[in-house]
């Protein structure tokens, strides 16, 4: 099973306007970490947001906010007031375990957003 | 602060050749992390060095290999190219290797194999 889904392989929003990016995870693991990251064209991941799967509130970054749901195991990024700048790939990754072990991160497949005027 | 820095930006090789790639971590992280993303198959963990030791590879052959340095800097080495190899790859680092820690990523090589 994948364990992380992004069933949304791109996205269309205007200016302005919010969007949000699915992302539904799969794990067995009480202790994980999510985060979100953007790829633009250039290549390089930039870090955008995280959650923790034993915090209470929703995280939020400025414009970036994750909608947490844990029952439902999905961790939507919210981006409101989008800016032509915001067009990018963006990925939703985990990370398992408490400490150490499996340090890896697991990203899915990615988004493709396109913000037009 | 400095982030994540690689080197080289783009890397040209024939199959058969070796290839090395450099990473430098943020000052104060002891994690490394090296990623390839190539088309069509997504981000796929390769190699995780933490504390001059390599912690935990992903699904790769043996011919992909590196080392940690004593100032935490890594090299991905990648012997007997061969033309599947052709991808970004991605250095991270992280301040320790909880699954609470970001893991912020350099810029990437882009290696092409003719």
């Amino acid at each position: 099973a994948q364990k992380i889904t992004q069933t949304q392989p791109g996205m269309f929003v205007q200016e302005k306007e919010a969007v949000t990016l699915d992302c539904t995870y799969d794990t067995s693991d009480p202790s994980y970490g999510l985060f979100w990251y953007k790829q633009p064209s250039s290549g390089e991941m930039i870090f955008l947001i995280y959650q923790g799967s034993y915090d209470q509130q929703n995280a939020t970054e400025g414009r970036y906010s994750l909608n947490f749901q844990k029952a439902r195991k999905s961790a939507n990024l919210v981006i409101s007031a989008s800016q032509l700048g915001d067009s990018a790939m963006y990925f939703c990754a985990m990370r398992e375990g408490a400490t150490g072990t499996a340090s890896k991160l697991t990203f899915g497949t990615g988004t493709r957003l396109q913000v037009t005027l | 602060e400095a982030g994540v820095t690689q080197s080289p930006t783009h890397l040209i090789k024939t199959r058969g050749q070796q290839a090395t790639l450099r990473c430098s971590p943020i000052s104060g992280h002891t994690s490394v992390y090296w990623y390839q993303q190539a088309l069509g198959l997504g981000l796929q963990f390769l190699l995780w060095y933490d504390e001059g030791e390599e912690r935990n590879r992903g699904n790769f052959p043996p011919r992909f290999s590196g080392r940690q340095f004593p100032n935490y800097s890594s090299e991905l080495n990648v012997n007997a190219l061969e033309l599947e190899d052709s991808a970004l790859y991605l250095c991270a680092s992280s301040l320790r290797a909880y699954s609470t820690d970001t893991q912020y990523f350099g810029p990437g090589t882009r290696l092409t194999v003719l």
